[in-house]
């Protein structure tokens, strides 16, 4: 069964700082990983994403990810945080069924960022 | 603008009753979903539904009903038999529900507490 591992509950960094969140994940074959964000009482927006190809990955908001498969791993990374950037984030894995409902999120990293 | 409206964003409900949260989404998607979210933990799919008229559970469906009669609106009702239902709820869509050619959108979520 395929799971994904955020090992990381809560992070604080310092506005500008860099930034570097952790996701493993469990899958039988090449997955699709996915980062999403979640501010306090909202939905989930999607930052970014990896199917195939190239194992770095940019998204949205000045994040990237990358896919290590001997490490499974898709760690999302950030060179200077804002302090807009607080808020939750779920690493996400589905399987070349390509469906939604396959999906399987992680239990999150929520990010605090201090002035 | 497109996209998905859930309401009531709080909601607040006895012990024994049923109660229905909507989910409308303007975007032309065929497949959509429902989440249930706790905190420390992932998303949890409850029902989704590829096309119109047909839906299928996910992996907790049980003390949940949901129905699809249009394709823009999936109503979730939590019922009675469900044992601890205070959550976050969170509705999404997908165009075609395939992860290669798309995006889950997700809809601000809605809160239900029972007292």
């Amino acid at each position: 069964a395929q799971s994904v591992t955020q090992p990381d509950i809560h992070i604080t960094v310092s506005e500008g700082a860099s930034l570097e969140l952790r996701c493993n994940y469990s899958y039988g074959a090449t997955p699709y990983l996915f980062w999403y964000v979640q501010s306090p009482g909202q939905g989930l927006q999607l930052l970014l994403k990896y199917f195939s190809g190239d194992t770095l990955v940019q998204g949205i908001k000045g994040f990237e990810a990358e896919f290590k498969r001997s490490q499974s791993s898709f760690n999302l990374r950030k060179p200077s945080v804002h302090w807009s950037d607080a808020a939750e984030y779920f690493c996400a894995v589905g399987g070349h069924t390509g469906t939604a409902s396959k999906l399987t999120f992680g239990t999150g990293t929520r990010l605090q960022v201090t002035l | 603008d497109g996209g998905i409206t859930q309401s009531p964003k709080y909601l607040f409900r006895k012990e024994g009753q049923n109660v229905t949260l909507s989910c409308e989404q303007n975007l032309n998607h065929d497949a959509m979903y429902w989440y249930r979210q706790d905190p420390g933990q992932g998303l949890r799919l409850i029902y989704y539904s590829q096309i119109v008229n047909d839906f299928q559970k996910g992996d907790i469906a049980e003390g949940y009903s949901v129905s699809r009669e249009k394709k823009e609106s999936f109503p979730l009702t939590v019922t009675s038999a469900q044992k601890n239902p205070t959550a976050f709820y969170l509705c999404a869509s997908i165009d075609g529900g395939a992860l290669e050619a798309g995006e889950l959108f997700f809809g601000e979520g809605s809160r239900l507490t029972v007292l």
